[in-house]
């Protein structure tokens, strides 16, 4: 069964330093890989996608995630962070070839930026 | 546009009674995803409806849970009798269409407290 990992339940960073979110899966076949992102008294918002192409996938708010297959990663960066940006990030898969849409999620990791 | 819509946003219940949760997808998604995330873990699936019908119902936990989707338009989940362990955030979430690739747009969740 699939699985993702991320790594920190809790990063805190100055505003205007950089941030990277880690995240691994555990797959032998093909997965789609997605951010998203949470914030307070809201619902699940998509910040980026991979699905093919190239590695290096863009997103809104300034966050970018870089996709490595032979590390089975996806981490998430953003090279100066926001007041704004504090809430839990979401790393999920789905399946190329399995059940249609179910995304896999890992456990979140909160981001908590000070002034 | 208005977004996926969850009613109600909390409820307190006692153990053994019963609660229903309704989701309002995005007008004109056909595919309709429920998800559930115990604290301190991971979000996980529950099913899926195509329009009115149940597409992979795989992570429902048991039989106390019930959904349903008539004329494909809204959403219920029924819990009957409630359990302590059911409790967490209950996330809808709706696509246009179906497959890995597509977005899925989620509402702010509906938080279970079983007592």
């Amino acid at each position: 069964a699939q699985s993702v990992t991320q790594l920190d339940s809790q990063v805190p960073v100055f505003e205007e330093a950089p941030v990277e979110l880690r995240c691994n899966y555990s797959s032998s076949v093909s997965v789609y890989l997605f951010w998203y992102v949470q914030y307070p008294n809201q619902g699940l918002q998509l910040l980026l996608k991979y699905l093919s192409g190239s590695t290096l996938v863009k997103g809104i708010n300034g966050f970018e995630a870089e996709f490595n297959k032979s590390q089975t990663s996806f981490h998430l960066r953003k090279p100066s962070v926001h007041i704004s940006d504090t809430a839990e990030y979401f790393c999920a898969v789905s399946d190329r070839w399995g059940s249609q849409g179910n995304l896999i999620f890992g456990k979140g990791t909160k981001l908590s930026v000070k002034p | 546009e208005a977004g996926v819509t969850q009613f109600p946003s909390h409820s307190v219940i006692e153990k053994g009674q019963t609660v229903t949760l309704r989701c309002d997808p995005i007008s004109g998604h056909d595919n309709l995803y429920w998800y559930r995330r115990v604290m301190g873990k991971e979000i996980k699936f529950l099913l899926h409806f195509v329009k009115e019908s149940k597409q992979d119902e795989s992570g429902m936990p048991n039989n106390r849970f019930l959904a349903e989707r008539t004329g494909g338009t809204y959403s219920t989940l029924k819990v009957q009798p409630a359990e302590l362990e059911d409790s967490g955030v209950y996330f809808c979430a709706s696509s246009q269409d179906s497959g890995a690739t597509d977005t899925q747009y989620f509402g702010p969740g509906t938080r279970l407290t079983v007592l």
